[in-house]
C-alpha cells in the first residue's frame, strides 16, 4: 500500500465548477501537507501548504487537513480552462529526517 | 530569472549506456534533489543533498549516482542504463532542508532507454 494515495482521474468539470482533489495517507507523522499543480510537460510549482489539520485559502483555492482521518482536500472554485493540469498532493514529516512522499496527481480538465 | 535548469530535456539510451542529467539553480539554495516520475507513481525521490558537499540516498537510489559539484550544480548519473530507468527525471531545490520550505522544480528530463 502507497503512503499517500490519490485518485489518478481524469477528471473533466465545465468552466466554473467547484473542483474537490483528495488525497489519503497512511503515516500518521506526517505534519506538512502540499499541494503541487503541474502543467502538461512542465515541473511541478507549489500551490498552498498546511500544518497540521485545518483550512488555509489563497484566492480561489482550498486547502483543507483532517488528520483524525487523515484526509487532505483542495478544492478550485470558480473553475477555469488554465486551471487544467495535473494536481499532485505532498505529504511531509515534520521532525525525524527528511521525508516527503508525493500522491500519484489527478489530471483535472475545466472545459470551456 | 532561470530558476531550477535541467539539461538534456529529452535522451534516448540504449541498454548498458551511460549519461550524466546535469542540473544548476540560480536561487543561492542549499538543498538539492532528484526525483523521478512515472504514471500512476507519482514523484519518487531518488538523491539529494541538504548541503554543498552532502548526499543521501531517497526512496530508489539503486542504479544511480549523484554528484553536488558545487552549491549550484547537482547531476545525476546512471552509469549502465537499464529498461526500467524510463522515465521523466525531475531536479528541485530548496532553500534549505525544512520541511516547510517551497521546492522548485526544473523542467525535467524525458529519457528513454530501449
Amino acid at each position: 500500500q502507497k503512503e499517500v494515495e490519490q485518485d489518478p482521474g481524469p477528471l473533466s468539470v465545465p468552466e466554473g465548477a467547484i473542483v474537490s482533489l483528495n488525497c489519503t495517507y497512511s503515516n500518521s507523522a506526517f505534519q506538512y501537507f502540499m499541494w503541487y499543480r503541474q502543467y502538461s510537460r512542465k515541473g511541478p510549482e507549489l500551490l498552498m501548504y498546511t500544518y497540521s489539520s485545518g483550512n488555509k485559502e489563497d484566492g480561489r483555492f482550498t486547502a483543507q487537513v483532517d488528520k483524525s482521518s487523515k484526509y487532505i482536500s483542495l478544492f478550485i472554485r470558480d473553475s477555469q480552462p488554465s486551471d487544467s493540469a495535473t494536481y499532485l498532493c505532498a505529504c511531509t514529516l515534520g521532525t525525524g529526517g527528511f521525508k516527503t512522499i508525493f500522491g500519484a496527481g489527478t489530471r483535472l480538465f475545466v472545459k470551456a | 530569472n532561470a530558476g531550477v535548469t535541467q539539461t538534456p530535456k529529452f535522451q534516448v539510451l540504449k541498454t548498458g549506456q551511460s549519461m550524466t542529467l546535469q542540473c544548476a539553480q540560480d536561487m543561492n539554495h542549499n538543498s538539492m534533489y532528484w526525483y523521478r516520475q512515472d504514471p500512476g507513481m507519482g514523484l519518487r525521490l531518488i538523491y539529494y543533498s541538504a548541503s554543498e558537499g552532502t548526499t543521501d540516498k531517497g526512496e530508489v537510489p539503486n542504479g544511480y549516482n549523484v554528484s553536488r559539484l558545487n552549491k549550484r550544480e547537482f547531476s545525476l548519473r546512471l552509469e549502465s542504463a537499464a529498461p526500467s530507468q524510463t522515465s521523466v527525471y525531475f531536479c528541485a531545490s530548496t532553500i534549505t532542508l525544512q520541511v516547510n520550505t517551497e521546492a522548485f522544480f526544473g523542467q525535467g528530463t524525458r529519457l528513454t532507454v530501449v
